[in-house]
């Protein structure tokens, strides 16, 4: 069975502070894993990584693959408020015809800014 | 503009009662799933079907039941053997089986509130 470990499951930070949020995975199949952020209705996306070592960047977050450790980081720099949510990690299967399908989601890093 | 429309946000449940969330895209999407979230968890997956007329039980599909009659709709039904319904419910689809595209084309909806009263 898929597995997704998020750490650590909650977190109160000053404004201003940097962030690191974990996600180790076991899973049949890898083929990509994704970031999520949710503000109480539906998760927007974040990050998508596939490729080990090669970091995804926006703005103040960023995010990156480790294979060999079946695992990802999400930094968050010069935290605000605004990034007051839950975040979560998922993996998602190679698809192939009739084979599982969808994603498997951690339990969230619940990330509070105070400021 | 194309997405994902959930209906209703809030619902309320009397015991034993059956009810159905709704679940329409205008995304072309083949795959549709329903998740469900608990406070302090993740989504799990309950059902999902990847093309009309077929679907797939997840990780948590007791009690739940779907249909898959047009491409664009994929009701859920909550039966009365689902003992503990309270939740939020999210449905999402996908469209891009082939080459990698950022988030594979995965879109929610904007979730469905169901408690049991």
């Amino acid at each position: 069975e898929d597995k997704v470990v998020q750490s650590p499951l909650s977190l109160v930070v000053h404004e201003g502070d940097t962030v690191t949020l974990n996600c180790s995975y076991e899973v049949t199949n890898f083929r990509s894993l994704l970031w999520y952020k949710q503000e109480k209705k539906a998760p927007t996306f974040l990050f998508m990584l596939t490729s080990s070592g090669i970091e995804k960047k926006s703005g103040r977050l960023s995010s990156i693959l480790d294979k060999k450790e079946l695992s990802s980081i999400l930094n968050i720099t010069a935290t605000q408020t605004g990034d007051s949510a839950i975040y979560l990690c998922a993996v998602s299967p190679m698809y192939s015809g009739g084979g599982a399908d969808g994603l498997t989601f951690g339990k969230g890093t619940h990330l509070i800014i105070q400021p | 503009d194309g997405g994902i429309t959930q209906s209703p946000k809030y619902l309320f449940r009397k015991e034993g009662q059956n009810v159905t969330l709704s679940c329409e895209q205008n995304l072309n999407h083949d795959a549709m799933y329903w998740y469900r979230q608990d406070p302090g968890q993740g989504l799990r997956l309950i059902y999902y079907s990847q093309i009309v007329n077929d679907f797939q039980k997840g990780d948590i599909a007791e009690g739940y039941s779907v249909s898959r009659e047009k491409k664009e709709s994929f009701p859920l039904t909550v039966t009365s053997a689902q003992k503990n319904p309270t939740a939020f419910y999210l449905c999402a689809s996908r469209g891009d089986r082939g080459p990698i595209t950022a988030n594979y084309g995965y879109t929610f909806g904007s979730g469905t509130r169901l408690t049991v009263v």
